[in-house]
């Protein structure tokens, strides 16, 4: 996903917090985001940071952006088994297109 | 307020035939993007069409090709199809992306599943 990297898998029990890691090479991007998608479906935006903000609460997610270290996480408080599909990080840039850089996606595993 | 449709669904061909995608955008938005999906991978950008003329065009030979209508719906033109073509290819639309128009986050559609043998 040209330069945005994520880990492949992580497992969790249901009700203790996941954290899904990203990180990004190229500083120029403006937005970051996250996208959830279940399997066979398409993707769902879950939330987006400008890159301006360290951290953005909604609800259950709180997402992370070390802007130094290019580095940006998503955490799922209290995760269910609804929660198990595949996490996509994603870096935009609105310059003469919003053109989005995906990583390869973090597939969360909740166990009940 | 209408999702991203896309259609169809699934869909089965063979090397060398050509394919048609189609995408109605979310009600009010003037921006559609497409990316293919490979099994295991993240989407990839193939291209984007704001206002009916593209924008922007990832790292995809000319053999894939686009259309955006005045409503805003598009088609994605695949010809030539090699086996390595097989992914799921998603439309996402978006409020553009000039100031004023919207903070540029894509919404997406289920996708079309296209298995070429």
């Amino acid at each position: 996903g040209e330069d945005v990297e994520q880990s492949l898998f992580l497992s969790v029990r249901e009700g203790d917090s996941s954290v899904i890691n990203c990180t990004y090479t190229d500083s120029s991007s403006t937005y970051l985001y996250w996208y959830k998608q279940e399997p066979g479906a398409g993707l769902q935006l879950l939330t987006y940071i400008f890159s301006n903000m360290d951290m953005k609460q909604d609800q259950r997610l709180t997402v992370l952006l070390n802007k130094k270290d290019k580095h940006l996480s998503l955490r799922i408080a209290d995760t269910q088994t609804g929660d198990s599909a595949i996490y996509f990080c994603a870096r935009g840039r609105l310059y003469n297109f919003n053109k989005f850089y995906f990583g390869s996606g973090t597939k969360l595993n909740v166990k009940p | 307020e209408t999702g991203v449709t896309q259609s169809p669904t699934h869909l089965i061909k063979t090397r060398g035939q050509q394919v048609t995608l189609r995408c109605s955008s979310q009600s009010g938005h003037n921006t559609v993007s497409w990316y293919q999906q490979a099994l295991g991978q993240g989407p990839q950008f193939i291209f984007q069409y704001y206002r009916e003329e593209e924008n922007g065009r990832g790292n995809f030979p000319p053999r894939f090709s686009g259309l955006q209508f005045p409503n805003y719906s598009s088609e994605l033109n695949v010809n030539a199809l090699e086996l390595d073509d097989s992914a799921l290819y998603l439309c996402a639309s978006s409020l553009g992306f000039l100031a004023g128009e919207g903070t540029g986050e894509l919404f997406f559609g289920e996708g079309s599943r296209l298995t070429v043998l």
